[in-house]
């Protein structure tokens, strides 16, 4: 069964600065998704980044990069210029057969 | 915009008590799938359901869980004589595509379900 790590319960950045957010996995099928969702408080998941498995280039949306390193089946995600509103809990999420989702990180922003 | 919606948001039961949790998926959504998170831990699978049955479910899903869909528009999960241990939040998701492709989830709220 693929399992995904994501070793920071919890990550503190200053605003405006940036921070990054580490997720490992674990699978042996060659061609999958990952994704990396953001849960705010009291509010549903959401989607915030999509990498296909299939393609060197690491995926940005706007202030959100990820750092896909295939062979070691890593799956960091940065944030840039960080913003009060980034607060959330942030789930690293495996694609194969079926979705599977790390344990998240709780990132809290500092103004 | 079309969002994916949970009743009750926070449910407290008894023990052996029977619990129906409720989700209105995105309308033109096919795939819908029912997560749960215990507090402190990580989202798990529960389930997953396509044309009107089971297309997948984890080994959490047990007899005591069922899901169906009814009317067409509701899709609710069933936990048939609730355990201390089925305390935790229930995320209800739907897509478009198979999650085994490129499929988005789109989640509800969740449901927090407390047994005493």
């Amino acid at each position: 069964a693929q399992t995904v790590t994501q070793s920071q319960p919890e990550m503190s950045v200053q605003e405006a600065e940036t921070v990054t957010l580490s997720c490992t996995y674990d699978t042996s099928e060659s061609d999958y998704y990952l994704f990396w969702y953001k849960q705010p408080p009291s509010r549903q998941m959401i989607l915030v980044i999509r990498q296909e498995a299939y393609k060197q280039q690491n995926a940005t949306e706007n202030r959100f990069s990820v750092n896909f390193q295939k062979a070691a089946k890593s799956f960091s995600l940065k944030i840039s210029d960080s913003q009060l509103g980034d607060a959330a809990m942030f789930f690293c999420a495996y694609s194969g057969d079926d979705m599977r989702f790390g344990a998240g990180t709780r990132l809290t922003v500092k103004p | 915009e079309p969002e994916v919606t949970q009743t009750p948001s926070h449910q407290v039961t008894q023990m052996g008590q029977e619990v129906i949790l409720r989700c209105v998926p995105i309308s033109n959504h096919l795939y819908f799938y029912w997560y749960r998170q215990i507090l402190g831990q990580k989202v798990e699978f529960l389930v997953s359901f396509y044309n009107n049955e089971i297309s997948e479910k984890s080994e959490i899903f047990d007899d005591q869980f069922s899901v169906e869909r009814p009317d067409g528009s509701n899709f609710t999960l069933k936990i048939r004589s609730t355990k201390l241990e089925d305390s935790a939040m229930y995320f209800c998701a739907s897509s478009d595509q198979v999650t085994g492709v490129t499929g988005e989830l789109f989640f509800g709220e969740g449901s927090r379900l407390t047994v005493l």
